[in-house]
This record gives C-alpha cells, structure tokens and sequence, in this order.
C-alpha cells in the first residue's frame, strides 16, 4: 500500500510570494495534518483537517491556510513568504482525528521548502 | 501551552553502549508516541504506549510510559550505527483537541 505523499518534494521561493504545499494520506485515512519543522527542532502543529472541515489550529499567522478535498488529499497555502517560513512541511495522516492508541498519524517524507 | 521536553539533546555515544532518552512534560496525554526521524525525511512511527506505567519492547528498543500519562523514556540496549537519527516523542492530547505535540528531539549518533 503507499504511503503519504507530498508534492513537490523542494521549492525556492523568494520572499513575498505565495506557494501551495501537496499531501495525498493512506488510502482508507480521513484525517490529514500539516506540521512545520524548522533546522534542529520537532514539529510544530499548524493545522488538522478531518472529513473536510478543520478541526484543529496551531499558533500560525492566517498567512497559513488550508483545505481538504473530497479525496482527503490536502493543501497547504502559505502567502507573503518571509525568511522565516523556510522549514521542511510534513504532513501526516490518521484514520480519524483523535490523540489516541487506535489512531496513530503516519507522515509523508515532506517538502522542504526555502525562502530567499 | 503544553511542552513536551527531550533530554538529552544530542547524545553521541559508541556501539554497543546502553542509553535513555527522556521526554518530559506538566501536562496529562492521552497516548505517546515516539518516532525516529532520518535527515530529508518524515518521522516513523516506532510505539505508540497509552495506559499509565505501560512498557513496550521493540527488539532493543524499551519504552516506557509514566504512571501519570506526563512523561515516557526510550531506552535502546547495545546500540548501533543503524539507531543514529534523532528521536521524537510525540503526546496525544486529551479527547477535545485534535492535535499532537512534539518533544525538542534527542539527536543520536552512533559510532561504530
């Protein structure tokens, strides 16, 4: 069976511009989160989607949006690029969206995305 | 803000040699998980423990959770140059939220 993809897998981008980060989930998963893991530190939580709706927020400016298809694939949007947002962006995906033994999060390799 | 909190931070050791990472936090979890994650690429999943004082073995790898469900350890028995990645707790947050948070990472190197 795949497992979680991401698309592209590196992007440039320069500071100001907009760019939108790619995850298809297991087959048969209908949750999807996103995490931004920046040089050296653990991933931080920046949103979850389940059956289409967002279901969880983390502490990121609305420059950050997301969306969930039909399909449970997912996009991540990140406006007005700054230095700052260069990090690798993985997502994850669990069957449902709870933090529990049944519902274990499997993530894609991520994109690693670069702000010049 | 709940924190998940690794130690140590890095830890470069040689094989064949014993070591415990821990993860600590205030905060009450419903579940752990603890992932290894390689450089360019996303964490895997390695346990997943959920009830208090519970202790799981995968080959070498020991993990245990706290009676309180607050902190959880790694512990990896006669290492090797294949267990070099950095290692991530991960806590469930309590039914309510949907979200998991992430320990700092324990960077690990084995040397043959």
């Amino acid at each position: 069976d795949a497992g979680v993809t991401q698309s592209p897998t590196h992007l440039i981008k320069t500071r100001g511009q907009q760019v939108t980060l790619r995850c298809s989930p297991i087959s048969g998963h209908k949750s999807v989160s996103w995490y931004q893991q920046v040089l050296g530190q653990g991933p931080q939580f920046i949103f979850q989607y389940y059956e289409k709706e967002e279901r969880g927020r983390g502490n990121f400016p609305d420059r950050f949006s997301a969306r969930q298809f039909p399909n449970y694939s997912s996009e991540l949007n990140v406006n007005a690029l700054l230095l700052g947002d260069s990090a690798l962006y993985l997502c994850a995906s669990s069957r449902t969206p709870g933090g529990d033994n049944l519902n274990e999060q499997f993530f894609g390799p991520g994109t690693r995305l670069t702000v010049l | 803000t709940q924190l998940l909190e690794q130690s140590p931070q890095f830890l470069s050791i040689q094989e064949g040699e014993n070591l415990t990472v821990y993860c600590n936090s205030s905060s009450v979890f419903s579940s752990l998980q603890w992932y290894r994650q390689e450089p360019g690429e996303g964490p895997v999943l390695l346990v997943t423990v959920v009830t208090g004082g519970e202790v799981k073995k995968l080959k070498r790898l020991t993990f245990q959770f706290g009676d309180a469900r607050k902190d959880s350890s790694l512990h990896i028995t006669a290492a090797q140059p294949g267990d070099t990645g950095l290692y991530l707790c991960a806590g469930g947050h309590p039914s309510g939220t949907y979200k998991y948070i992430f320990g700092t990472g324990t960077r690990l190197k084995v040397l043959a």
